[in-house]
């Protein structure tokens, strides 16, 4: 079975730019988040979604940060514009909201880096 | 806030030995307790879980005591192996309540194994 697919795996880009980084949940899943991961702060949220609505975007750190889920089987995260403080590795992860126990399921992430 | 608390940051194992992390955490309506283990370059994927209900989970060489009253859970590894390197990262959640299983993680402990 595929996993959760993220896309680009990796990005430069210079500051100012716009980046658009993309993810597929696993076929089924009904939430999905979005996850940022620096040495200094770890693993922080900053927004999920449940069938396809964002619940919790309150970790999202600025304004020039959006996400979408159009359908169910795809999601962006945008920044806009960017800078060298949102250079990160970005993780998307799945689940399935519906029982005890359900796991989230991680995407092997995509290794941002504004100049 | 930190919801779950992480030690140590960093570990440092002979093979053979057992390692230790250990989380803490407030918030008493947590209900389902999960580890995950993360590869350089990769997800972080899940390792093994616990509910609040047991004092101990054991799965091969890992194995999860929670102790309810402390408010406390840790991750032992057993015969630690050099393939056991990787950065372990605590979470929980409440799957009884509204928050879909989002998962509040602790801030990770990068464990290398020496052979």
């Amino acid at each position: 079975d595929a996993g959760v697919i993220q896309s680009p795996r990796h990005e430069v880009t210079e500051m100012g730019q716009e980046v658009t980084l993309r993810c597929k949940p696993i076929s089924g899943h009904n939430s999905l988040f979005w996850y940022r991961q620096t040495m200094m702060r770890g693993l922080e949220l900053l927004i999920y979604f449940n069938n396809n609505v964002p619940i919790d975007d309150s970790g999202m750190p600025e304004d020039r940060f959006s996400a979408k889920m159009p359908n169910a089987s795809f999601s962006t995260l945008k920044i806009q514009p960017s800078e060298p403080r949102d250079s990160a590795v970005y993780f998307c992860a799945s689940s399935l909201a519906r029982g005890y126990g359900q796991p989230q399921h991680f995407g092997d992430g995509t290794r941002l880096s504004i100049l | 806030q930190q919801q779950v608390k992480q030690s140590p940051q960093s570990l440092i194992v002979q093979k053979g030995g057992i390692s230790i992390i250990n989380c803490a955490y407030e918030n008493t309506a947590f209900d389902y307790f999960p580890w995950y283990q993360q590869f350089p370059g990769k997800g972080p994927a899940l390792l093994i879980a616990i509910r609040p209900d047991v004092s101990e989970k054991k799965e091969g060489r890992f194995t999860i005591s929670f102790n309810k009253s402390a408010k406390q859970f840790s991750l032992h590894i057993m015969d630690s192996q050099p393939g056991d390197s990787a950065t372990y990262f605590c979470a929980a959640t409440e799957f009884a309540g509204s928050t879909l299983g989002r998962l509040y993680f602790g801030r990770g402990t990068q464990l290398t194994v020496w052979p």
